[in-house]
């Protein structure tokens, strides 16, 4: 019962922004937008979350859109590092489990 | 370095073995998860603990078990192993778990690879 959807890859210019889209259509009220990454193997690390408003921290923006149907993660300056699988999870406020999905493979290339 | 510390990093075991996978939680989170990642089946929910109490379970197999100690550290027993069995097992801890508490981010350790010979 995938509640996101979002591209299987996508690759991205040294120092572009790289911009990832998610759908989440059926999204309800209580619901939070996470964005994760994991690195080849790692441990997924956390970037961003939102429920309705716009957020950024130092890594990354998360657009969410009016409808809260979709909404976009912007890696504002893509270097190398970045090159990770990026998960857009859904989650509940009283749903602690976070459900993976397959994440959009992002390729930063020089 | 997330702060959540998991031991052994590489685990290499027969079938119908038990291992203990380690998890220490980041200083002062009060909620331990476990996650199984497979070639196959993804990033999978175990369980998770909070401040010492079961307080959601997912895809866990009765083979499995986990605790979590009231220093919070956490363990996750597998028995019975199977090739099946082998994956990368995820610790990650939070501040917040307990209901109705809204958002919370969680932060996970580097890992354990468990290979089932």
């Amino acid at each position: 019962d995938a509640k996101t959807t979002q591209p299987t890859s996508m690759d991205c210019a040294e120092g572009r922004a790289a911009n990832l889209p998610c759908n989440h259509s059926t999204i309800s009220g209580n619901e939070y937008v996470y964005w994760y990454r994991q690195i080849h193997s790692q441990g997924p690390q956390y970037i961003i979350h939102g429920l309705k408003n716009n957020e950024t921290n130092e890594m990354a923006s998360l657009i969410i859109t009016e409808d809260r149907k979709s909404s976009t993660l912007i890696l504002p300056h893509a270097t190398l590092r970045d090159t990770a699988v990026y998960y857009c999870i859904v989650r509940g406020s009283n749903d602690y489990k976070l459900s993976f999905g397959a994440g959009t493979t992002v390729t930063v290339r020089a | 370095d997330s702060g959540v510390t998991q031991t052994p990093k590489h685990l290499i075991t027969a079938t119908g073995q038990r291992v203990t996978l380690r998890c220490s939680p980041r200083s002062g989170d009060l909620s331990v998860y476990w996650y199984q990642q497979s070639l196959d089946q993804g990033l999978q929910f175990l369980i998770q603990y909070y401040n010492g109490e079961e307080r959601a379970k997912g895809n866990i197999l009765e083979r499995f078990s986990a605790q979590q100690f009231p220093d919070l550290h956490s363990e996750l027993n597998l028995s019975s192993l199977e090739l099946g069995d082998s994956a990368l097992y995820f610790c990650a801890s939070s501040v917040v778990g307990g209901r109705g508490r809204g958002s919370n981010e969680q932060f996970f350790g580097p890992g354990t690879r468990l290979t089932v010979l």
